[in-house]
């Protein structure tokens, strides 16, 4: 399969922790990565390779993986974590990218 | 540091060849390990994968539209071509470029263009 499933929406109350989901056959194989996009602006890449963060990303965001379902957790949410969360990694073949469908994370 | 921008048309006709450029500074496409890929955005929808091209000339397209795409690189002048044919409404959306390299595994995209909004529409 090639496609990656997430829940279209999310909430969290502020300083809360939450956990957004990723789910695809392919993920057994591939890491995932997560980007973070707000509105109006580009993607920002937060995990890749399953749990690693590029310099400059906060470390209340880790990654993880258990067989077909990747995670973003962001342990203790803050206003500006609102955003829309896009995981993303190989198709079953291995040779192309595919993203998932979003989610759409508010902070209360 | 690491810069892309997209640049053309924003606006072309259904049926039409739609030609976009990413502009890049920062890192060449030469270095082993460097590739540049391209990502669309629907208003109000998700992001969905286009192409990839590798400093060694290996080019990677989405199945789906594998048959309308084509990448090409100009390492000399610091920019990918991306070319899509038949162009149709449901074209419309932001195109981004973006840059992956050997410290992100070569698959994912830590540097990213602006975008940019080109509608398909007669």
């Amino acid at each position: 399969s090639s496609e990656l499933t997430q829940d279209p929406a999310v909430s969290v109350a502020l300083g809360q922790t939450v956990r957004i989901t990723c789910h695809g056959d392919s993920l057994r194989t591939y890491y995932a990565s997560w980007y973070q996009q707000k509105p109006g602006q580009a993607p920002l890449l937060v995990i890749y390779a399953k749990t690693n963060r590029p310099s400059g990303i906060p470390d209340r965001f880790s990654g993880s993986s258990s067989g077909n379902t990747a995670s973003l957790t962001i342990t203790g949410a803050q206003a500006e974590d609102e955003a829309d969360y896009y995981c993303n990694s190989r198709d079953s073949s291995g040779s192309h990218l595919v993203f998932g469908g979003g989610t759409k994370l508010t902070v209360l | 540091q690491i810069a892309l921008k997209e640049s053309g048309p924003t606006l072309v006709k259904p049926t039409q060849t739609l030609t976009l450029t990413c502009t890049f500074s920062g890192f060449s496409l030469s270095t082993s390990g460097v590739g540049v890929g391209w990502i669309r955005q629907p208003p109000g929808r998700a992001l969905e994968w286009l192409a990839l091209i590798y400093w060694d000339d290996d080019k990677r397209y989405s199945p789906s539209l594998k048959s309308r795409l084509s990448i090409t690189k100009d390492t000399s002048k610091y920019q990918v071509v991306l070319t899509m044919t038949n162009m149709d409404p449901l074209d419309t959306a932001t195109y981004y470029c973006a840059h992956t390299g050997p410290a992100v595994r070569g698959w994912d995209f830590d540097f990213w263009g602006q975008g940019t909004l080109v509608t398909v529409s007669s």
